[in-house]
Protein backbone atom coordinates (compact mmCIF):
# COMPACT_ATOMS: atom_id res chain seq x y z
CA UNK A 1 0.00 0.00 0.00
CA UNK A 2 1.19 3.63 -0.73
CA UNK A 3 2.14 5.56 2.08
CA UNK A 4 2.13 9.23 2.66
CA UNK A 5 4.60 11.08 5.68
CA UNK A 6 3.77 14.23 6.73
CA UNK A 7 7.10 14.40 9.02
CA UNK A 8 6.10 17.71 10.50
CA UNK A 9 2.81 16.97 13.28
CA UNK A 10 2.93 21.51 13.97
CA UNK A 11 3.99 24.76 12.15
CA UNK A 12 3.41 27.83 13.40
CA UNK A 13 3.78 31.53 10.96
CA UNK A 14 3.35 34.68 11.73
CA UNK A 15 0.96 36.52 9.54
CA UNK A 16 1.95 37.46 6.20
CA UNK A 17 4.85 35.71 6.13
CA UNK A 18 5.52 32.38 4.03
CA UNK A 19 5.40 28.74 5.68
CA UNK A 20 6.12 25.48 3.57
CA UNK A 21 4.50 22.44 4.58
CA UNK A 22 6.26 18.79 3.85
CA UNK A 23 4.97 15.83 2.48
CA UNK A 24 6.33 12.41 0.94
CA UNK A 25 5.46 9.62 -0.72
CA UNK A 26 5.62 6.34 -1.61
CA UNK A 27 4.48 4.42 -4.80
CA UNK A 28 5.31 2.32 -7.53
CA UNK A 29 2.41 3.87 -10.14
CA UNK A 30 3.17 6.70 -12.47
CA UNK A 31 -0.54 7.65 -12.67
CA UNK A 32 -1.34 9.77 -9.72
CA UNK A 33 -3.01 12.84 -8.04
CA UNK A 34 -1.68 14.03 -5.39
CA UNK A 35 -4.13 16.81 -3.05
CA UNK A 36 -3.85 19.28 0.00
CA UNK A 37 -6.84 19.40 1.83
CA UNK A 38 -7.09 21.97 4.74
CA UNK A 39 -9.53 21.04 8.02
CA UNK A 40 -10.12 23.91 10.29
CA UNK A 41 -11.42 22.80 13.69
CA UNK A 42 -14.34 21.29 13.93
CA UNK A 43 -15.45 22.40 10.34
CA UNK A 44 -15.54 20.08 6.78
CA UNK A 45 -12.25 19.46 4.64
CA UNK A 46 -11.55 20.89 1.80
CA UNK A 47 -9.72 21.18 -1.00
CA UNK A 48 -6.66 23.60 -1.23
CA UNK A 49 -4.81 22.77 -4.08
CA UNK A 50 -3.85 19.26 -6.23
CA UNK A 51 -1.58 18.52 -9.10
CA UNK A 52 -1.34 15.65 -11.46
CA UNK A 53 1.66 13.52 -11.24
CA UNK A 54 2.34 13.99 -15.46
CA UNK A 55 2.62 17.75 -15.56
CA UNK A 56 5.64 18.98 -14.45
CA UNK A 57 4.31 22.12 -13.80
CA UNK A 58 3.39 22.82 -10.60
CA UNK A 59 0.29 23.97 -9.39
CA UNK A 60 -0.40 27.40 -7.89
CA UNK A 61 -3.98 28.50 -6.51
CA UNK A 62 -3.65 31.93 -4.99
CA UNK A 63 -1.54 32.04 -2.49
CA UNK A 64 -0.92 28.52 -2.20
CA UNK A 65 1.55 26.71 -4.10
CA UNK A 66 3.38 23.33 -4.44
CA UNK A 67 6.75 22.41 -5.22
CA UNK A 68 6.43 18.55 -7.30
CA UNK A 69 9.27 16.81 -7.16
CA UNK A 70 8.17 13.01 -8.74
CA UNK A 71 11.74 11.82 -8.39
CA UNK A 72 12.32 12.34 -5.13
CA UNK A 73 8.41 12.15 -4.58
CA UNK A 74 7.98 14.90 -3.00
CA UNK A 75 5.12 17.33 -2.76
CA UNK A 76 5.26 20.39 -0.61
CA UNK A 77 2.70 23.05 -0.19
CA UNK A 78 3.67 27.15 0.45
CA UNK A 79 1.67 29.39 1.68
CA UNK A 80 2.17 32.56 0.91
CA UNK A 81 1.14 35.97 2.78
CA UNK A 82 -0.31 33.65 5.46
CA UNK A 83 -3.56 34.61 7.10
CA UNK A 84 -5.28 34.13 10.36
CA UNK A 85 -7.71 31.85 8.39
CA UNK A 86 -5.19 29.75 7.16
CA UNK A 87 -4.84 28.13 10.88
CA UNK A 88 -6.11 24.51 10.26
CA UNK A 89 -4.80 20.74 9.84
CA UNK A 90 -3.20 20.29 6.15
CA UNK A 91 -3.26 16.63 4.58
CA UNK A 92 -1.40 15.68 2.38
CA UNK A 93 -3.11 12.76 -0.02
CA UNK A 94 -2.17 10.65 -2.74
CA UNK A 95 -4.34 8.81 -5.21
CA UNK A 96 -3.99 6.42 -7.74
CA UNK A 97 -6.55 4.56 -9.75
CA UNK A 98 -6.45 1.55 -6.48
CA UNK A 99 -5.80 3.91 -3.73
CA UNK A 100 -6.51 6.99 -1.57
CA UNK A 101 -4.34 7.38 1.58
CA UNK A 102 -4.24 10.48 3.30
CA UNK A 103 -0.81 11.94 5.69
CA UNK A 104 -0.90 12.41 9.18
CA UNK A 105 -1.57 16.07 9.35
CA UNK A 106 0.49 18.97 9.68
CA UNK A 107 -1.19 21.46 12.59
CA UNK A 108 -0.61 25.08 11.31
CA UNK A 109 -0.62 27.59 14.02
CA UNK A 110 -0.96 31.63 12.42
CA UNK A 111 0.65 34.07 14.49
CA UNK A 112 -0.87 38.00 14.34
CA UNK B 1 -25.07 22.72 -5.20
CA UNK B 2 -25.65 21.43 -1.94
CA UNK B 3 -22.69 19.67 -0.23
CA UNK B 4 -22.16 15.90 1.59
CA UNK B 5 -24.68 15.52 3.94
CA UNK B 6 -24.35 13.89 7.00
CA UNK B 7 -25.88 13.24 10.66
CA UNK B 8 -26.41 13.08 13.13
CA UNK B 9 -23.37 15.52 13.88
CA UNK B 10 -22.65 14.51 16.79
CA UNK B 11 -23.65 10.91 19.15
CA UNK B 12 -22.52 9.83 22.45
CA UNK B 13 -22.99 6.05 23.51
CA UNK B 14 -22.14 3.37 25.57
CA UNK B 15 -19.38 0.64 24.62
CA UNK B 16 -21.22 -2.65 23.13
CA UNK B 17 -24.51 -0.38 21.77
CA UNK B 18 -24.68 0.47 17.61
CA UNK B 19 -24.84 3.40 16.35
CA UNK B 20 -25.91 4.54 12.31
CA UNK B 21 -24.38 7.45 10.48
CA UNK B 22 -25.77 8.52 7.46
CA UNK B 23 -24.80 10.33 4.01
CA UNK B 24 -26.22 11.69 1.35
CA UNK B 25 -23.47 12.74 -1.21
CA UNK B 26 -23.16 15.36 -3.71
CA UNK B 27 -26.26 14.92 -6.79
CA UNK B 28 -24.30 12.83 -9.82
CA UNK B 29 -21.45 11.92 -7.33
CA UNK B 30 -21.03 8.11 -8.51
CA UNK B 31 -18.13 7.09 -5.74
CA UNK B 32 -18.95 7.44 -1.92
CA UNK B 33 -16.19 7.20 0.66
CA UNK B 34 -16.70 6.63 4.26
CA UNK B 35 -13.19 7.35 6.48
CA UNK B 36 -12.15 6.97 10.23
CA UNK B 37 -10.35 9.90 11.55
CA UNK B 38 -9.22 9.32 14.95
CA UNK B 39 -8.33 12.95 16.91
CA UNK B 40 -4.75 14.04 16.08
CA UNK B 41 -4.65 11.60 12.77
CA UNK B 42 -5.18 11.46 9.04
CA UNK B 43 -8.37 10.52 7.80
CA UNK B 44 -8.37 6.26 7.56
CA UNK B 45 -10.66 4.82 4.40
CA UNK B 46 -13.34 2.29 5.73
CA UNK B 47 -14.62 1.76 2.53
CA UNK B 48 -14.90 3.05 -0.77
CA UNK B 49 -18.46 2.63 -3.29
CA UNK B 50 -19.22 2.99 -7.26
CA UNK B 51 -22.99 3.22 -7.04
CA UNK B 52 -24.07 0.38 -5.52
CA UNK B 53 -21.42 -1.79 -5.44
CA UNK B 54 -18.25 -2.02 -3.41
CA UNK B 55 -15.13 -1.13 -4.54
CA UNK B 56 -12.89 -1.29 -1.28
CA UNK B 57 -13.34 -2.37 2.20
CA UNK B 58 -10.31 -3.86 2.44
CA UNK B 59 -10.22 -2.14 6.20
CA UNK B 60 -13.48 -2.16 7.41
CA UNK B 61 -13.84 -3.87 10.74
CA UNK B 62 -16.33 -6.69 9.37
CA UNK B 63 -17.30 -8.20 12.52
CA UNK B 64 -18.80 -4.82 13.74
CA UNK B 65 -19.00 -2.17 11.08
CA UNK B 66 -21.24 -2.61 8.53
CA UNK B 67 -22.15 -0.08 5.45
CA UNK B 68 -24.23 -0.17 2.69
CA UNK B 69 -25.26 2.07 -0.35
CA UNK B 70 -28.53 0.26 -1.87
CA UNK B 71 -29.71 2.91 -4.09
CA UNK B 72 -26.58 4.22 -5.11
CA UNK B 73 -27.33 7.07 -3.51
CA UNK B 74 -27.13 7.43 0.22
CA UNK B 75 -25.32 5.50 2.78
CA UNK B 76 -25.77 4.60 5.85
CA UNK B 77 -22.55 3.24 7.89
CA UNK B 78 -23.16 0.94 11.09
CA UNK B 79 -21.32 0.13 13.88
CA UNK B 80 -22.45 -2.91 16.55
CA UNK B 81 -21.37 -3.47 18.87
CA UNK B 82 -19.27 -0.20 19.43
CA UNK B 83 -15.95 -0.09 21.52
CA UNK B 84 -14.29 2.50 22.99
CA UNK B 85 -11.69 3.05 20.08
CA UNK B 86 -14.12 3.36 17.49
CA UNK B 87 -14.54 6.96 19.26
CA UNK B 88 -13.70 9.15 16.38
CA UNK B 89 -15.05 11.42 13.79
CA UNK B 90 -16.81 9.26 10.68
CA UNK B 91 -16.44 11.38 7.47
CA UNK B 92 -18.36 11.11 3.98
CA UNK B 93 -16.95 11.71 1.01
CA UNK B 94 -17.95 12.11 -2.79
CA UNK B 95 -16.13 12.24 -5.93
CA UNK B 96 -17.72 12.34 -9.81
CA UNK B 97 -14.50 10.82 -11.16
CA UNK B 98 -13.40 7.35 -9.32
CA UNK B 99 -9.90 7.75 -9.97
CA UNK B 100 -9.13 11.01 -10.60
CA UNK B 101 -11.36 13.73 -8.98
CA UNK B 102 -11.46 15.25 -5.88
CA UNK B 103 -13.04 14.05 -2.82
CA UNK B 104 -15.95 16.45 -1.35
CA UNK B 105 -16.22 15.77 2.10
CA UNK B 106 -19.34 16.14 4.71
CA UNK B 107 -19.00 18.15 8.12
CA UNK B 108 -17.99 14.50 9.56
CA UNK B 109 -20.07 12.71 12.35
CA UNK B 110 -18.12 12.64 15.71
CA UNK B 111 -18.76 9.50 17.45
CA UNK B 112 -17.99 9.28 21.13
CA UNK B 113 -18.04 5.92 22.72
CA UNK B 114 -17.82 5.61 26.89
Amino acid sequence: AQTVTQSQPEMSVQEAETVTLSCTYDTSESDYYLFWYKQPPSRQMILVIRQEAYKQQNATENRFSVNFQKAAKSFSLKISDSQLGDAAMYFCAYRSAHDMRFGAGTRLTVKP
Amino acid sequence: EAGVAQSPRYKIIEKRQSVAFWCNPISGHATLYWYQQILGQGPKLLIQFQNNGVVDDSQLPKDRFSAERLKGVDSTLKIQPAKLEDSAVYLCASSLVKTTGELFFGEGSRLTVL
